[in-house]
């Protein structure tokens, strides 16, 4: 069965620190993977995506197979990225997503 | 925000009580999933449905019931079943137009059992 790990439940970085949200998986097919990101008394909402390489905001994601990870990066952590962020595995089949289990980003001044 | 939309956004329940959870989209999505959002346990999928008038179990589907009539429309009953139903609902939706590879969320509706 599919799992994500993400094992901080908390990461408090200082204003201008770099950031990694550290995301590990398991499934033996080929995955797709997802950053979702909820800022306070805001509606969950997609931050990025693998297969898109893009850089959002400044985030950057790289899927490693080898390692089963997709850590989220920032080279300059901003106030404004103080939020709740989700990693998250679409295996197909009705394109379900599993849900890690959360890291709170506090960026502080 | 609209898209989207979830009410009541708090309901409280006495405990035997069945609830339903209603959710709405005018995005013209074809696939609707609920899930539910519990301190440290992230995100975890109650049920979903790719087309009306079909839906599978998610995860944790027991105690909870759904209906898909309407493209627009997933409700959530919430049953006595349930043996722990106070927690956080999320509703979403996802398109063919990016492939499904986003998806929308709802506000969320807060349960509360007394």
């Amino acid at each position: 069965a599919q799992r994500v790990t993400q094992p901080e439940k908390l990461l408090s970085v200082f204003k201008g620190a770099p950031v990694e949200l550290k995301c590990n998986y398991s499934y033996s097919g080929s995955p797709e993977l997802f950053w979702y990101v909820q800022y306070s008394r805001q509606r969950l909402q997609l931050l990025l995506r693998h297969i898109s390489r893009e850089s959002i905001k400044g985030f950057t994601a790289d899927l490693n197979k080898g390692e089963t990870s997709f850590h989220l990066k920032k080279p300059f952590a901003q106030e404004e990225d103080s939020a709740m962020y989700y990693c998250a595995l679409s295996t197909g089949g009705g394109n379900k997503l599993t849900f890690g289990t959360g890291t709170q980003l506090k960026v502080e001044l | 925000d609209g898209g989207i939309t979830q009410s009541p956004k708090y309901l409280f329940r006495k405990e035997g009580q069945n609830v339903t959870l209603s959710c709405e989209q005018n995005l013209n999505h074809d696939a609707m999933y609920w899930y539910r959002q519990d301190p440290g346990q992230g995100l975890r999928l109650i049920y979903y449905s790719q087309i009306v008038n079909d839906f599978q179990k998610g995860d944790i589907a027991e105690g909870y019931s759904v209906s898909r009539e309407k493209k627009e429309s997933f409700p959530l009953t919430v049953t006595s079943a349930q043996k722990n139903p106070t927690a956080f609902y999320l509703c979403a939706s996802s398109g063919r137009d990016n492939s499904y590879n986003e998806q929308f969320f709802g506000p969320g509706t807060r349960l509360t059992v007394l």
